[in-house]
């Protein structure tokens, strides 16, 4: 799987737009770009994923460049509920089935 | 629908001793995976079941152990417990996309 860089940390303000960045300049064209989040004391949560088309679900837009080197998840209306560790993956998805996270970005939503 | 549920959500045990950790998949999904969490390592990969067989192995020792039900709940086993097995412990179910995966809110095991 592609390694993946992320910012360590980012601030968002409550109710603005929260825009997470990830590099994955190695990415080949079968690996998915994958987001999960932790929040603090809890097992991960999945988010979104996608291939090379941009992606939306109740949760957040994912906005993958055309060249698939970088792809950036976008939280329209941040809360304080989403403040997390956000780790970007990619993923072969012919693949075994483990996940292996870097360290992610730590988002702190603030009022 | 029900979510990922594992039991018990804390333990605390002895070094020698052995324990077994419990996880229910959500309805219809027939992988679990199993992780290990410390500040130290982060977020590592134990073994995946499916159907009630073993599909993947991570790099733990034998100490650890799992097994897979027909109803697809799975559980864990580590025997012999080391103080460096103190952690917490994730379960995660998925279906056909087996990167979707579906977290618990983990076990946390305190060895002393």
């Amino acid at each position: 799987d592609a390694k993946t860089t992320q910012p360590p940390s980012m601030d968002c303000a409550e109710g603005r737009a929260a825009n997470l960045p990830c590099n994955h300049s190695t990415i080949s064209g079968n690996e998915y770009v994958y987001w999960y989040r932790q929040i603090h004391s809890q097992g991960p949560q999945y988010i979104i994923h996608g291939l090379k088309n941009n992606e939306t679900n109740e949760m957040a837009s994912l906005i993958i460049t055309e060249d698939r080197k970088s792809s950036t998840l976008i939280l329209p209306h941040a809360t304080l509920r989403d403040t997390a560790v956000y780790y970007c993956i990619a993923v072969n998805t012919g693949t075994a089935s483990k996940l292996t996270f870097g360290t992610g970005t730590r988002l702190q939503v603030t009022l | 629908k029900a979510g990922v549920t594992q039991t018990p959500r804390y333990l605390i045990k002895t070094r020698g001793q052995q324990v077994t950790l419990s996880c229910s998949p959500i309805s219809g999904h027939r992988s679990v995976s199993w992780y290990q969490q410390t500040p130290g390592q982060g977020l590592q990969f134990l073994f995946e079941y499916f159907s009630e067989t073993q599909r993947n192995k991570g790099n733990f020792p034998g100490r650890f152990s799992g097994r897979q039900f027909s109803n697809s709940r799975s559980e864990m086993n580590v025997s012999t417990l080391e103080l460096g097995d103190s952690a917490l412990y994730l379960c995660a179910s998925s279906g056909d996309r087996v990167h979707e995966q579906y977290f618990g809110p983990g076990t946390r095991l305190t060895v002393t």
